[in-house]
């Protein structure tokens, strides 16, 4: 069972909007930054977000990052193709010390 | 460009030892905190264990904690994991990742993968 806590699937359209949230708790998400990642599995994962809703250079603005309480999420707009992919959430849990990841959401372009 | 390259895994029956190597280049080593992440097959990803720049702060996920070493050596802009009495749920890819400022995960290298069977 993963600290933080996200839906398994999400699904859209090309050019849609889309959304995956991502549970934790007062010593993780609560009091500390989230970051998002995107995998392939087999290929190495690439940093989306950092710090709740910081940009790396080369992420397009499509992908925004957004935190209230113990919650955050993910936003794709103007869905493509190529962002199928699985999508985690983690952040560093001050009552374990240790980062933590999400389960994980597949996310399917219909 | 950072680059990181992960090496040394293998196939190791439960109870045996293996040590992984992530060479780095493109960042100043000695002042980036660097992570070891793995993903079993058909799971998530977990982070395994950390390294401050300098070694003075280690962390360690609770599932390897007393089995797994992480150490680094910033003359050779390597870091290392030591992984001791190995398990069947212990197979998986182990990424090598490096920190920028305190956050974990912003460069990664391509991952080795360490199976543990008989």
């Amino acid at each position: 069972q993963s600290a933080l806590t996200q839906p398994p699937s999400a699904s859209g359209t090309p050019g849609q909007r889309v959304t995956i949230s991502c549970s934790g708790s007062n010593s993780n998400i609560g009091s500390r930054r989230v970051n998002w990642f995107q995998h392939l599995p087999g290929t190495a994962p690439k940093l989306l977000i950092y710090s709740d809703y910081e940009r790396p250079s080369g992420v397009p603005d499509r992908f925004s990052g957004s935190k209230s309480d113990s919650s955050a999420s993910l936003a794709i707009s103007g869905l493509q193709s190529e962002d199928e992919a699985d999508y985690y959430c983690a952040a560093w849990d001050g009552s374990v010390n240790a980062w933590v990841f999400g389960g994980g959401t597949k996310l399917t372009v219909l | 460009e950072v680059e990181l390259l992960e090496s040394g895994g293998g196939l190791v029956q439960p109870g045996g030892s293996l040590r992984l190597s992530c060479a780095a280049s493109g960042l100043s080593f000695s002042n980036s905190a660097m992570s070891w992440v793995r993903q079993a097959p058909g799971k998530g990803l977990e982070w395994v264990s950390g390294i401050s720049g300098d070694s003075t702060y280690r962390y360690y996920a609770e599932s390897v904690k007393g089995r797994f070493t992480i150490s680094r050596d910033n003359f050779k802009n390597t870091l290392y994991l030591q992984m001791n009495s190995l398990r069947a749920d212990d197979t998986a890819i182990y990424y090598c990742s490096a920190y920028v400022g305190g956050s974990m995960g912003h460069h990664w290298g391509q991952g080795t993968l360490v199976t543990v069977s008989s």
